[in-house]
């Protein structure tokens, strides 16, 4: 029931664009996208339901492919300030309250 | 100010102690959740509570208590610590009655150390 992510780590340099990868096995309702910094707590990025829509959240932005079961969390003209790991989480239509999150994508963005 | 608070946000205690840690949110949300962050960074829910009413139970050692005295409160008792029970600890909440399509919001974590 855990999503995959991949990949597991990215380097980036400031400026360049990354894409991360959620994907699942079963029918999703929803995804989450959080991301978390060292030694902090993980702070919400967006949602999004099905239905396929993208949201956006500063240059960073998701689509959610309900079909393939898969989301993308898009990392355009990064940011020293992106840096951190990147968390999805998913929950099936079936369970309203339990959120499973993947392992998540380390990304480090150097100057 | 802060949103979801947790105390400590250390505790370094021996094996066979027993321990709480507390959880308060502000934010007038009606689901609340306890997460293990282990080593490998990997986020795993164990409770979660919507009105003090138990939703989630995962399958976690009956050592680990949760209570709820009132929606804005979530607390985590844990008996006979043992070495695997190193983690941190995330607290967190989130508004409406289905709590996992709602952005959860997380408090600082605590770290727990067992010696």
């Amino acid at each position: 029931q855990q999503p995959v992510q991949s990949p597991q780590a990215v380097i980036l340099r400031e400026g360049e664009d990354a894409v991360i990868n959620c994907s699942s096995s079963k029918a999703l309702y929803s995804v989450h996208w959080y991301r978390q910094k060292h030694g902090e707590a993980p702070v919400f990025l967006m949602i999004l339901l099905k239905g396929g829509e993208q949201k956006g959240h500063e240059k960073i932005s998701a689509s959610f492919n309900e079909k393939k079961q898969q989301s993308s969390l898009y990392l355009t003209a990064s940011q020293l300030s992106y840096s951190g790991t990147y968390f999805c989480g998913t929950d099936l239509p079936s369970n309203d309250y339990k959120l499973s999150f993947g392992a998540g994508t380390t990304v480090t963005v150097r100057a | 100010d802060t949103a979801v608070s947790q105390t400590p946000k250390y505790l370094v205690t021996q094996m066979g102690n027993d321990k709480s840690i507390k959880c308060e949110q502000n934010l007038g949300h009606d689901t609340m959740y306890w997460y293990k962050q282990d080593s490998k960074k990997f986020l795993k829910i164990m409770f979660s509570y919507n009105n003090k009413e138990l939703i989630i139970n995962e399958t976690v050692p009956n050592r680990f208590s949760p209570k709820s005295p009132d929606k804005a409160h979530l607390n985590l008792h844990i008996n006979s610590l043992e070495l695997g029970d190193s983690a941190v600890y995330f607290c967190a909440s989130s508004k409406g009655g289905l709590g996992a399509h709602q952005p959860q919001h997380f408090g600082d974590g605590t770290r727990l150390s067992i010696l």
